[in-house]
């Protein structure tokens, strides 16, 4: 069966350090990945999608995560935090069906 | 405007009483979803919908209904709520690109006491 897992319920970094924040999957097919972001008292909203062409996908407001087939990981990562990124981040995989799979969410801090 | 609306955004109902959370869509996409969120367990999909006359189940449809009124509405119903029926309900759509990227709605808090 195909699942998602993030490492970490809750990741805490001070402002202007490495973001990293990890996924990863299990699928049987070549699989289609994607990040969410859940920004307080919001909806979710898309920060990059992994469909099969480059492995290092970029996302908006600077943030990237890399395919890799080897690990079956797909980890979210930013070079310098902002305080603007605290929120909850969502690993995401399309099943055959055309449904998603989510994650358990990992909780993001920043701090100044 | 928003794509995906959603009505109402909180709610607080009472043990055993009925009530309808709506979604609506200005993005003419087929595909519509509703999902729960929990602390700790992310989104679980309640039902989906490929097109108004197409109605599936998800991993928890148990005590939920759905109704495809139109292209652009999808509404999900509590029968007779209960309390461990509290949490955030989002709605999102998909189209039929091959990427199946989805697009969520603000969310619905409901609280049942």
């Amino acid at each position: 069966a195909q699942s998602v897992t993030q490492l970490g319920s809750h990741v805490s970094v001070s402002e202007g350090a490495l973001v990293l924040l990890r996924c990863n999957y299990s699928s049987s097919v070549p699989p289609y990945l994607f990040w969410y972001v859940q920004y307080p008292n919001q909806g979710l909203q898309l920060l990059l999608k992994y469909t099969s062409a480059a492995t290092l996908v970029k996302g908006i407001n600077d943030f990237e995560a890399e395919f890799k087939k080897s690990e079956t990981s797909f980890h979210l990562t930013k070079p310098s935090a902002h305080m603007s990124d605290a929120a909850e981040y969502f690993c995401a995989v399309k099943i055959s069906s055309g449904k998603l799979i989510f994650g358990q969410g990992t909780e993001l801090s920043v701090k100044p | 405007d928003a794509d995906v609306t959603q009505t109402p955004r909180n709610r607080i109902t009472k043990t055993g009483k009925r009530i309808m959370l709506e979604c609506s869509q200005t993005k003419g996409h087929d595909r519509m979803y509703w999902y729960r969120q929990d602390p700790g367990l992310g989104l679980r999909l309640i039902y989906y919908s490929f097109d108004v006359k197409d109605i599936n189940k998800g991993e928890i449809s148990d005590g939920y209904s759905v109704s495809r009124q139109a292209q652009a509405k999808f509404s999900l119903s509590l029968e007779s709520a209960i309390p461990n029926q509290t949490a955030l309900y989002f709605c999102a759509t998909s189209g039929t690109e091959k990427t199946y990227e989805q697009y969520f709605g603000p969310g619905t808090r409901l609280t049942v006491t």
